[in-house]
């Protein structure tokens, strides 16, 4: 199968500052990716799709101005949490598809953000 | 997407055979049934999938009721690393399509 990999695995950052993870489709192009958010014991909530070269949709309740999203070239996504409060505490998961996964997605393997 | 419903856990002995079923009564013609699984603090893995023939992978077999309205995903040797939560999703396969995940069933494998 594809390799999707996310960076980091964990972080940690204090309220107020805003954090960057990146999602890297590492064998395969991906026209589509798209970011979850799990807290625990839950399952995951789809935050956003996004396309490459164009704005991300997001799903109802995400606030865009607060989960940035961009999608700037084919291997590569990235989700800005900014001005980050502890309520945003999660565990992060993007996924990609396109390409010769055309109709499929592939998971990385999580990103966990503690806000203190 | 048509929704799934799925029994919240389900305890397997090592070694024997893992069934989990699902229901998907609403699903539409052209909706493929398909099955992820979460390890703790990990991303999904994709296991298999199927429209409406019986599919087997060298991960699990896939078994799809002739009416589609359900389906069993079986482990045939579960092993204690197949502890998870196991995710049946239905959509259309065309296109990196976004998932909708409900809770899934928490399968765990005792020794």
């Amino acid at each position: 199968g594809a390799v999707v990999s996310q960076h980091p695995s964990w972080v940690i950052c204090k309220s107020g500052t805003s954090v960057k993870i990146e999602c890297r489709s590492l064998d395969f192009q991906a026209t589509t990716m798209f970011w979850y958010r799990q807290f625990p014991k839950q399952s995951l909530m789809l935050m956003a799709t996004s396309n490459e070269g164009s704005k991300a949709t997001y799903e109802q309740g995400v606030e865009k101005d607060k989960f940035l999203i961009n999608h700037a070239s084919l291997t590569l996504s990235t989700l800005t949490v900014t001005s980050a409060h502890p309520e945003d505490s999660s565990f992060y998961i993007c996924s990609a598809g396109g390409g010769r996964a055309a109709n499929e997605q592939y998971f990385g393997p999580g990103t966990r953000l503690t806000v203190t | 997407d048509a929704k799934t419903t799925q029994p919240p856990s389900m305890d397997c002995a090592e070694g024997r055979a893992a069934n989990l079923p699902c229901n998907h009564s609403t699903i539409s013609g052209n909706e493929y049934v398909y099955w992820y699984r979460q390890i703790h603090s990990q991303g999904p893995q994709y296991i298999i999938h199927g429209l409406k023939n019986n599919e087997t992978n060298e991960m699990a077999s896939l078994i799809i009721t002739e009416d589609r309205k359900s389906s069993t995903l079986i482990l045939p040797h579960a092993t204690l690393r197949d502890t998870a939560v196991y995710y049946c999703i239905v959509r259309v396969s065309q296109g990196a399509q976004k998932l909708v995940f409900g809770q899934g069933t928490r399968l765990t494998i005792n020794p």
